[in-house]
């Protein structure tokens, strides 16, 4: 079975530019999660989707990212315009629909951003 | 206050030594406990989740005292290959609550021969 898979790996961008991330999960797994790890500092939660709906957006730092999983499946996380304080890893992760008792998620081997 | 706090080591042991960790967490609607484990610039994998009766599997053993807020991880008999960073991780439960994992700084251990 395929894992959850990011595109792109690496990312290099100027400060103003826009930046988008993808991310395909698991095929069945309702539940999407971005998160991110800054420099120095722990992973945290950036948004959770359920198929295509947003369920919690409480961990998106601002306006300037936009998150969409248009149809349910992959999702895509738009940095527009990135600043130089949104480099870091993102990462992906993906879990089954609720009710099965799995609270596993399944993670992405993450992109990296450079904002210069 | 962090939501859960880690001490981020490094922990440097040999082959061969017993070694653990700790982490609090603050927020008592925590519900759902974990270990995972990240390799030097990989994701983070689930090691195992933590339950309140404590559990093993194979060298690692994980315990929760929900009065005190406190996990702990133990490792026995260290292989080299346990060398990476272990991240505490809660998930909390309730309404408003879906399932977001919330994790602490991470601890690196590094195993020397």
């Amino acid at each position: 079975e395929a894992g959850v898979t990011q595109f792109p790996s690496h990312s290099v961008i100027e400060k103003g530019q826009t930046v988008t991330l993808r991310c395909d999960p698991i095929s069945g797994h309702d539940n999407l999660y971005w998160y991110r790890r800054v420099m120095g500092k722990e992973i945290k939660f950036l948004l959770h989707f359920v198929k295509e709906s947003k369920q919690d957006e409480s961990g998106m730092p601002n306006n300037r990212f936009l998150a969409e999983r248009t149809g349910g499946t992959y999702s895509t996380l738009k940095v527009q315009p990135a600043e130089l304080e949104d480099s870091g890893v993102y990462f992906c992760a993906s879990s089954p629909p609720r009710g099965t008792g799995v609270y596993e998620q399944y993670f992405g081997p993450g992109t990296r951003l450079t904002v210069t | 206050r962090k939501e859960v706090e880690q001490d981020p080591g490094p922990f440097n042991v040999p082959e061969g030594a017993t070694v653990a960790f700790n982490c609090t967490y603050s927020n008592s609607a925590s519900q759902s406990f974990f270990w995972y484990r990240q390799d030097c610039r990989k994701e983070p994998k689930l090691l195992m989740s933590v339950y309140s009766s404590g559990n093993e599997d194979g060298r690692f053993t994980a315990q929760l005292n929900r009065a005190s807020q406190y996990i702990s991880l133990l490792i026995r008999d260290s292989k080299l290959s346990d060398s990476a960073t272990y991240l505490c991780v809660v998930i909390l439960h309730g309404s408003g609550n879906t399932g977001k994992l919330i994790f602490g700084q991470g601890t690196t251990l590094q195993v020397k021969p």
